[in-house]
């Protein structure tokens, strides 16, 4: 069975860091994409960050670029985002997703929430 | 950027009732539209990808069908368990998702 659980979240203050992780298992997890999907309070869901499989490329939307910065651990079946520069409207659960080879998020995990607040 | 306008926002229906949800696209997205369903404090899950392909494991009273900008969910038959809110995706370029259907029963 696929299983993704994100640990790390919390309450940062504006301006400082916080990085997540993704324990991934049930499957091999150095053959997948994997990728970050954000929502914030009371709206939609926003892609964040994808990585390929071994690492070398990596893919944000603006919102995020420059900030935040994806990675991986094949040999722990772990993602990561560290965050950096945090701004209020960060604040949102942050989701782990699996990337199907098609291209779109099969698995998620149950998410974690993250909150920027002075 | 690919725009998706999702409706209703919100649903009532009763136990055996035939619902839709509509996902309408900013351009043409051919069938890259997955629907997802989500509970309240779990992960979402996917219920159909490329617009009308049924995920394994998924009843087949979900189905899915369009291209192009147009695209719907229905379930045929609502179940009790079908209580949740819906969303879909749009995978053609990058990624952008619906607003969500929130679905009460009645």
């Amino acid at each position: 069975e696929v299983q993704l659980v994100e640990s790390g979240g919390g309450l940062v203050q504006p301006g400082r860091s916080l990085k997540l992780s993704c324990a991934a298992s049930g499957f091999t997890f150095s053959n997948y994409y994997m990728a970050w999907v954000r929502q914030a309070p009371k709206k939609g869901l926003e892609w964040v960050a994808t990585i390929s499989t071994s690492g070398s490329r990596t893919y944000y939307p603006d919102s995020v670029k420059g900030r935040f910065t994806i990675s991986r651990d094949n040999a722990k079946s772990s993602l990561y985002l560290q965050m950096n520069s945090l701004k209020s409207e960060d604040t949102a659960t942050y989701y782990c997703a699996r990337r199907a080879n098609s291209g779109y998020f099969d698995y998620w995990g149950q998410g974690v929430m993250v909150t920027v607040s002075s | 950027d690919i725009q998706m306008t999702q409706s209703p926002s919100f649903l009532s229906a009763s136990v055996g009732d035939r619902v839709t949800i509509n996902c309408k696209a900013s351009q043409n997205i051919n069938r890259y539209l997955n629907w997802y369903q989500q509970k309240l404090g779990e992960a979402p899950k996917l219920l159909i990808y490329n617009a009308n392909s049924l995920q394994t494991g998924i009843p087949s009273r979900f189905s899915g069908s369009g291209s192009g900008t147009d695209f719907t969910l229905t379930i045929s038959s609502l179940q009790p368990e079908d209580v949740a809110t819906y969303f879909c995706l749009q995978h053609n370029s990058w990624y952008t998702f619906g607003a969500g259907t929130k679905l009460e029963l009645k």
